[in-house]
């Protein structure tokens, strides 16, 4: 199964609002509504952020949410904030496969 | 509050296993409702699944790695092990044991990661 596309890196200052990509097929994230984010500071296990397209685990600020339209999954952070500075992870269900598959990555810089 | 941590060598020569134990505290590994697995990370390149189980054994592993991997669940100790042979430089990576919640959709998903262990370098070198 291919890796999930996201953009290498994005940016914005403090404040503004990022919205990050997630685009697959119809055989995984537009088909189905199991897109989850994770959030990974360096040197640390990834974190839970977004599951299932839009919920948001208990603690979890709602600053970060997620959509989708089509193939695409989104996460937007908002109000962003220099601790949002971290690389960042969608995943999601594919046809065939029991562990899914996740995407490349992508680079958050907060100005 | 439940944990994971990881435990085992950091540095395993090629060609030989690479074995890791995932010690889970603060729940039962016997729970109905999670999958127990391993994700791995490569220095500065993303994640990877490697493989899941469930409690009473059933495992899913990825397809790339299947020919050389174990993972065994041991409910006595609360505790679920990977064990990968035949390893080279590219198994170097950061592993992380980690809980999922499975679903059932056009077939079983290992689903969200809502805990991970903090995760352990393996690095593949004489």
């Amino acid at each position: 199964q291919s890796a999930l596309t996201q953009p290498a890196s994005v940016s914005g200052s403090p404040g503004q609002s990022i919205t990050i990509s997630c685009t697959g097929t119809s055989s995984d994230v537009g088909g189905y509504n199991y897109v989850s984010w994770y959030q990974q500071h360096p040197g640390k296990a990834p974190k839970l952020m977004i599951y299932d397209v839009s919920n948001r685990p208990s603690g979890v600020s709602n600053r970060f949410s997620g959509s989708k339209s089509g193939n695409t999954a989104s996460l937007t952070i908002s109000g962003l904030q220099a601790e949002d500075e971290a690389d960042y992870y969608c995943s999601s269900y594919t046809i065939g496969s029991t562990l899914g598959v996740f995407g490349g990555g992508t680079k958050l810089t907060v100005l | 509050q439940l944990q994971l941590q990881e435990s085992g060598p950091g540095l395993v020569k090629p060609s030989e296993t690479l074995s890791l134990t995932c010690t889970v505290s603060g729940g039962s590994i016997s729970s109905s409702s999670y999958y127990w697995g391993w994700i791995r990370q490569p220095p500065g390149k993303g994640l990877e699944w490697i493989g899941s189980s469930y409690y009473s054994g059933s495992t899913y592993y990825n397809p790339s790695l299947k020919s050389r991997l174990t993972i065994s669940v041991d409910t006595s100790k609360n505790q679920f092990s990977l064990k990968l042979s035949s390893v080279t430089a590219a198994d170097t990576a950061v592993y992380y044991c980690a809980r999922s919640h499975p679903v059932y959709s056009s077939g079983w998903y290992v689903g969200r990661v809502d805990y991970w262990g903090q995760g352990t370098l393996v690095t593949v070198s004489s």
